[in-house]
């Protein structure tokens, strides 16, 4: 069955350090693969998606996430976080069929410590 | 961007009443809108797939007459919570995909809705 695993429910992070958010999906064919961030009151924005290519994908906002077939994970990295980077985090899965929807993890609630 | 509106922003109900929430897209044509429920510390979990002017595709589990999606023009989805009932509070989160931008397009979220059900 196709899911998605974020192992982490909350992190904390220190404005200016690094950041890395992981994600492990299961899915039998080649995976299309999205960030999400939410921020309270705002809808999900794209960070960034990975369909195929080049395995490491840049996004906006600085993050940038890498696609590891062989370990079936496409984790969110980020060289200095800031401060307003706080929000929750999901990623995501879709289908390769056009029109379908996306399977999401539970989340990653990312806090920033000053 | 694109953009997706929702409206309204909350609502609060009293048991046995409806509620209908709309998803609009503002600046695009959205053959297919997906409508997913979202309760707190938890994932988005797809409630219908809504394609324009046919019947709505319901995932396993979601009541369809519970839950009445109609997607009647490019540019709008409406979700009605008939009858609804304290377990059917939740967030409420509408997206649509924008035609022919090709497979594993990107889908565009509303900020979603607030039910609360007294």
């Amino acid at each position: 069955a196709q899911s998605v695993t974020q192992p982490d429910i909350h992190i904390t992070v220190s404005e200016g350090a690094s950041l890395e958010l992981r994600c492990n999906y299961s899915y039998g064919a080649t995976p299309y693969l999205f960030w999400y961030v939410q921020s309270p009151g705002q809808g999900l924005q794209l960070l960034l998606k990975y369909f195929s290519g080049d395995t490491l994908v840049q996004g906006i906002k600085g993050f940038e996430a890498e696609f590891k077939r062989s370990q079936s994970s496409f984790n969110l990295r980020k060289p200095s976080v800031h401060w307003s980077d706080a929000a929750e985090y999901f990623c995501a899965v879709g289908a390769n069929q056009a029109g379908t929807a996306l399977i999401f993890g539970k989340g990653t609630t990312l806090s920033v410590s000053s | 961007g694109a953009v997706v509106s929702q409206h309204p922003s909350w609502v609060i109900c009293k048991s046995g009443t409806s509620v209908k929430i709309e998803c609009r897209s503002l600046d695009f044509q959205a053959t297919t809108m997906f409508w997913y429920r979202q309760f707190p510390k938890q994932s988005l979990m797809l409630m219908a797939t809504s394609n324009e002017g046919s019947k709505a595709t319901y995932e396993q589990g979601v009541e369809k007459d519970k839950f009445l999606i109609n997607h009647a023009s490019l540019t709008l989805s409406t979700l009605t919570v008939t009858s609804a009932h304290p377990e059917d509070s939740s967030f409420y989160i509408c997206s649509a995909r924008a035609p022919g931008t090709g497979v594993g397009d990107t889908q565009y979220f509303g900020p979603g809705t607030r039910l609360t059900v007294l």
